[in-house]
């Protein structure tokens, strides 16, 4: 399978504890996003990578989460003290286009991690 | 502030008939306009996109329309097949700082009736 891999799928944890989420994107696209999907809403913009460089980042990210991607290959992003507000679904995607052109905006969803504190 | 709007939760529509996606957006600077598909416990995937510089896209039973004036889209599936049945989102992209940012809207469940 070579599309956008995410792990784990499922986590439930307790309020105030770390939880971590690693995305694997399709190996030759070298740009990466996160975005968050509560219920009856749409995926939210978090942040943006190209290749290592984070070069964008929402506002919805607080400073109680950090993304990283190191040497541009995989991702992680990283929730400490969670709260109940936290509990979503964390979606990554990837790209390789995104200039104008042919293929702008379009992007490659994991499956997503969904994240639930009790 | 919503700037990709989809009015409408769902929609059930009868096996054979068009599907009709309604989206409306605020933002002048989006040069992209995307639809997405998503099953449950999978993430989107993309379906069909167009450039803000025309004004009708079809791809197979997939056709979108934009009206730039009315700041309006709608995707058009015809015909409709219970495999259709799918959350369908609206997504805008816009040229930000070398990217293309996209932002989507709440989605559209689509139930098609056999």
């Amino acid at each position: 399978d070579t599309g956008v891999s995410q792990n784990p799928r499922h986590k439930i944890t307790k309020r105030g504890q770390n939880v971590t989420f690693r995305c694997d994107p399709i190996s030759e696209h070298n740009r990466l996003y996160w975005y968050r999907q509560t219920l009856g809403q749409g995926p939210e913009f978090l942040t943006y990578f190209q290749n290592e460089a984070q070069l964008e980042k929402s506002r919805l990210l607080s400073d109680r989460f950090s993304a990283e991607r190191p040497k541009g290959s995989f991702s992680t992003l990283e929730i400490q003290r969670t709260e109940q507000g936290d509990s979503a679904m964390y979606l990554c995607a990837s790209s390789l286009r995104s200039v104008s052109g042919k293929g702008a905006g379009e992007l490659f969803f994991g499956e997503g991690s969904r994240l639930t504190v009790l | 502030d919503q700037q990709v709007k989809q009015n409408s939760p769902s929609l059930s529509v009868q096996e054979g008939r068009i599907s009709i996606l309604n989206c409306d957006y605020t933002n002048s600077m989006f040069d992209y306009f995307l639809w997405y598909k998503k099953y449950p416990a999978e993430g989107p995937t993309f379906l069909i996109s167009i450039s803000s510089i025309k004004d009708k896209n079809e791809d197979g039973r997939f056709t979108v329309f934009l009206n730039k004036s009315a700041k309006h889209l709608s995707l058009h599936i015809v015909p409709s097949q219970p495999g259709d049945s799918a959350v369908y989102f609206c997504a805008a992209s816009e040229n930000s700082g070398g990217y293309q940012k996209v932002t989507f809207g709440i989605g559209t469940k689509l139930q098609v009736i056999p």
